[in-house]
C-alpha cells in the first residue's frame, strides 16, 4: 500500500536557519504530494502541493520539489522564523485519471522548534 | 466563513463505553473524512464520505467503528465497547468532492478522545 517516511525528529534550529525535512514516498501511479502543518493549538492546514513530477509547490518562503525519480518530496524554507515552529507532515493522495481522491496517506511528523 | 467544526473537543469515557464524535463541515462540501492521529503519529485514515454514502471505509480499524452521514452534511463516528487503545485524536476534514483536480480536505480541530 502507499507510505510516506520522514525524517525523524524533532528538529531544533536557530532564528534565521536554513531548514530541511525530507519526505519519502511509495505510491502506485502518479500521487499527489503535500506538505501539511499543525501550529500550536490549531488545526491541520494545508502548506503546500505539488500534483506532477517536476512540480514545485511553495508557500511563506516554503518550497518542495515533486522528484519522480526518487520518490521524495523534501520540504526546505531558506531562513526560519521563531513562528514557523511548528509539527510538519508531508502526505499523498492517489491520483487516477487526473482526479484527486479519497484519503490522504500521512508521514509521522517532524516537530520544529525555532528559537530566537 | 465557518471551518470544520467538531464537538466535543474533549472526551472522557470508561473502558467498555460508547461514544459518539460529530463532524459539521464546511457548507456546501459534500466530501467528508474521518481520520484518527494517535499520540507522535500522523493521522490515519478511517473512513471517507461522498454525500451520503460511505465511498471508502476501509481504514476503520473494526467493526466496533461506525460512521453515518445521513444528509449528506453532519457526520457522526460512533464507537462501541470503547478500549484503552481507541485513546487518540479524532480528526475531521471536509473538501468540495471529487472532480478535476484536487479537491482541499479542510481539517478540524479534532476530538481528543481518552478511554480510562
Amino acid at each position: 500500500g502507499d507510505s510516506v517516511t520522514q525524517m525523524e525528529g524533532p528538529v531544533t534550529l536557530s532564528e534565521e536557519a536554513f531548514l530541511t525535512i525530507n519526505c519519502t514516498y511509495t505510491a502506485t501511479g502518479y500521487p499527489s504530494l503535500f506538505w501539511y502543518v499543525q501550529y500550536p493549538g490549531e488545526g491541520l492546514q494545508l502548506l503546500l502541493k505539488a500534483t506532477k513530477a517536476d512540480d514545485k509547490g511553495s508557500n511563506k518562503g516554503f518550497e518542495a520539489t515533486y522528484r519522480k525519480e526518487t520518490t521524495s518530496f523534501h520540504l526546505e524554507k531558506g531562513s526560519v522564523q521563531v513562528s514557523d515552529s511548528a509539527v510538519y507532515f508531508c502526505a499523498l493522495v492517489r491520483n487516477a485519471g487526473g482526479t484527486s481522491y479519497g484519503k490522504l496517506t500521512f508521514g509521522q511528523g517532524t516537530i520544529l522548534t525555532v528559537h530566537p | 466563513g465557518a471551518g470544520v467544526s467538531q464537538t466535543p473537543s474533549n472526551k472522557v469515557t470508561e473502558k467498555g463505553k460508547y461514544v459518539e464524535l460529530r463532524c459539521d463541515p464546511i457548507s456546501g462540501h459534500t466530501a467528508l473524512y474521518w481520520y484518527r492521529q494517535s499520540l507522535g503519529q500522523g493521522p490515519e485514515f478511517l473512513i471517507y464520505f461522498q454525500g451520503t454514502g460511505a465511498a471508502d471505509d476501509s481504514g476503520l480499524p473494526n467493526d466496533r467503528f461506525f460512521a453515518v452521514r445521513p444528509e449528506g452534511s453532519v457526520s457522526t463516528l460512533k464507537i462501541q465497547r470503547t478500549e484503552r487503545g481507541d485513546s487518540a485524536v479524532y480528526l475531521c476534514a471536509s473538501s468540495f468532492g471529487q472532480g478535476v483536480g484536487y479537491n482541499e480536505q479542510f481539517f478540524g480541530p479534532g476530538t481528543r478522545l481518552t478511554v480510562l
